[in-house]
C-alpha cells in the first residue's frame, strides 16, 4: 500500500513569512497526527485529527499556526508569520486507530522547514 | 499526564553483541507502548509495539521488546547487533482510552564495526 506522501520535502523561508505544509494519509486511515520535530529531540504533537474533527491541538501555537483536515482525508499545516524557533522537520503520520485498538502510526518523510 | 523517558542520548556497542536501549513510561492507566526507528533525513518507522498478553513482543529486523509492568519499562532488545541498525530509536506510550501518543527524546544507537 502507499504510504504517507508529504510535500514539500524541503523548505526555505525568511521569518515573518508564510509557509504551508501538505499532507495525504494512508487511505482508509482515520485519524492524522501532524508532528514538529526539532533537531536533536523527539517528536512533538501540534494536532491530531480523527476524520475531519480536532482530538487534540492543546500544543499548537494557534496565533500562527493552523491546520485543516477537509473531507477528513488531506491535511494541510500552516505557519504565519514564521519564527526562527520553527525551524524544525514536520512530520505527519497516519494510523487506523480510533482510540482502542491501539494501531501503530505511520509516518511519512517529513518537511525540514529552515527559517532564516 | 503520561510520559516516556529514554535515560540515554546514546548507545555504543560493538557488532556481533547484544544491544539495549531503555525507556520507562509513566500513564495514569494502561499502557500501549511502542517502537519507532528513525534513519537520517527520514520519517519514522513503527519497529513493535505492546498491547496486551504476552510481556516479550517481538518486532522487525530481529528486535524484540519487553514489558515490565512492575519496573514501568519497555526496552527494546537485539541479540546480535549489525552496523545497519546504527539509528535514532524512539519509545512512545498512548494510555489505553485515550488517543494522544508521547513520544520519547530518543536515543542514538551507534554500532560499532
Amino acid at each position: 500500500e502507499a504510504g504517507v506522501a508529504q510535500s514539500p520535502r524541503y523548505k526555505i523561508i525568511e521569518k515573518r513569512q508564510s509557509v504551508a505544509f501538505w499532507c495525504n494519509p494512508i487511505s482508509g486511515h482515520a485519524t492524522l497526527y501532524w508532528y514538529q520535530q526539532i533537531l536533536g529531540q523527539g517528536p512533538k504533537l501540534l494536532i491530531q485529527f480523527q476524520n475531519n474533527g480536532v482530538v487534540d491541538d492543546s500544543q499548537l501555537p494557534k496565533d500562527r499556526f493552523s491546520a485543516e483536515r477537509l473531507k477528513g482525508v488531506d491535511s494541510t499545516l500552516k505557519i504565519q508569520p514564521a519564527k526562527l524557533e520553527d525551524s524544525a522537520v514536520y512530520l505527519c503520520a497516519s494510523s487506523s486507530d480510533t482510540g482502542i485498538s491501539g494501531s501503530e502510526a505511520f509516518f511519512g518523510q517529513g518537511t525540514r522547514l529552515t527559517v532564516v | 499526564a503520561q510520559s516516556v523517558a529514554q535515560p540515554e542520548d546514546q548507545v555504543n556497542v560493538a557488532e556481533g553483541n547484544p544491544l539495549t536501549v531503555k525507556c520507562t513510561y509513566s500513564v495514569s492507566g494502561n499502557p500501549y507502548l511502542f517502537w519507532y526507528v528513525q534513519y537520517p533525513n527520514r520519517g519514522l518507522q513503527f519497529l513493535l509495539k505492546y498491547i496486551t498478553g504476552d510481556n516479550l513482543v517481538k518486532g522487525s529486523y530481529g528486535f524484540e521488546a519487553e514489558f515490565n509492568k512492575s519496573q514501568t519499562s519497555f526496552h527494546l532488545k537485539k541479540p546480535s547487533a549489525l552496523v545497519s541498525d546504527s539509528a535514532l530509536y524512539f519509545c512512545a506510550v498512548r494510555e489505553r482510552g485515550y488517543q494522544k501518543v508521547t513520544f520519547g527524546t530518543g536515543t542514538k544507537l551507534q554500532v560499532i564495526p
